[in-house]
């Protein structure tokens, strides 16, 4: 069975500054998907940007990217020039990317999550 | 603005009570989950619906009883829940199970007394 662990239960940035969310996963799968979510005070999950395993290139979106570590199953997120609405609760996640067999599959494997405060 | 809704936002219900939540999405969609979020836990996948069809359970006690009428809407069916039960109950949809992203709604806080 695949796992998610994200081992930092909280973590402080100062505005403007770069802050690495860490993430490992276990999975016997070859093929699959990475993500990161975001989930603010307001309770709304947002997905912020995800990876497929086959694709070496790092996923960027703006100012969030991820590091990408297949061989050592790492998936961190970077969040750079940080402002105070990246405040919140990330999630990472796991999905595999086989198709259904006997109605099964698509299911997210989240991690147990990191909060993140912004300081001004 | 997910285009996913959930009602009600906040929910207090006794132990011998029956309620109802209610997910609804207007994004196409064909596959619909609900997960429970509990304090200091990971989300826990409770049911999956992939065209009005119940495709997974996840060993969810029967006090939670899923109902999906159609592709756009979905329900938890809650009857004599415990304390236990208290927790963020979201709803996400995708456009067909196992093959796209999901989308979340802002979840119904859920207390039993």
């Amino acid at each position: 069975a695949q796992t998610v662990t994200q081992s930092q239960p909280e973590m402080s940035v100062q505005e403007a500054e770069t802050v690495t969310l860490s993430c490992t996963y276990d999975t016997s799968e070859s093929d699959y998907y990475l993500f990161w979510y975001k989930q603010p005070p307001s309770r709304q999950m947002i997905l912020v940007i995800r990876q497929e395993a086959y694709k070496q290139q790092n996923a960027t979106e703006n100012r969030f990217s991820v590091n990408f570590q297949k061989a050592a199953k790492s998936f961190s997120l970077k969040i750079s020039d940080s402002q105070l609405g990246d405040a919140a609760m990330y999630f990472c996640a796991y999905r595999s990317s086989y198709i259904m067999i006997y109605n099964q599959g698509g299911k997210l494997i989240f991690g147990q999550g990191t909060e993140l405060s912004v300081k001004p | 603005e997910t285009g996913v809704t959930q009602t009600p936002r906040h929910l207090v219900m006794g132990m011998t009570n029956k309620k109802s939540l209610k997910c609804e999405q207007h994004l196409g969609h064909n596959a619909m989950y609900w997960y429970k979020q509990s304090a200091k836990k990971p989300l826990e996948l409770m049911f999956v619906y992939n065209f009005k069809e119940q495709t997974e359970n996840n060993s969810v006690p029967s006090r939670f009883s899923p109902e999906c009428p159609n592709s756009s809407h979905l329900f938890l069916h809650l009857h004599t829940l415990q304390p236990e039960d208290s927790a963020l109950y979201l709803c996400a949809s995708s456009r067909r199970q196992g093959l796209s992203e999901q989308y979340f709604g802002p979840g119904t806080r859920l207390t039993v007394t």
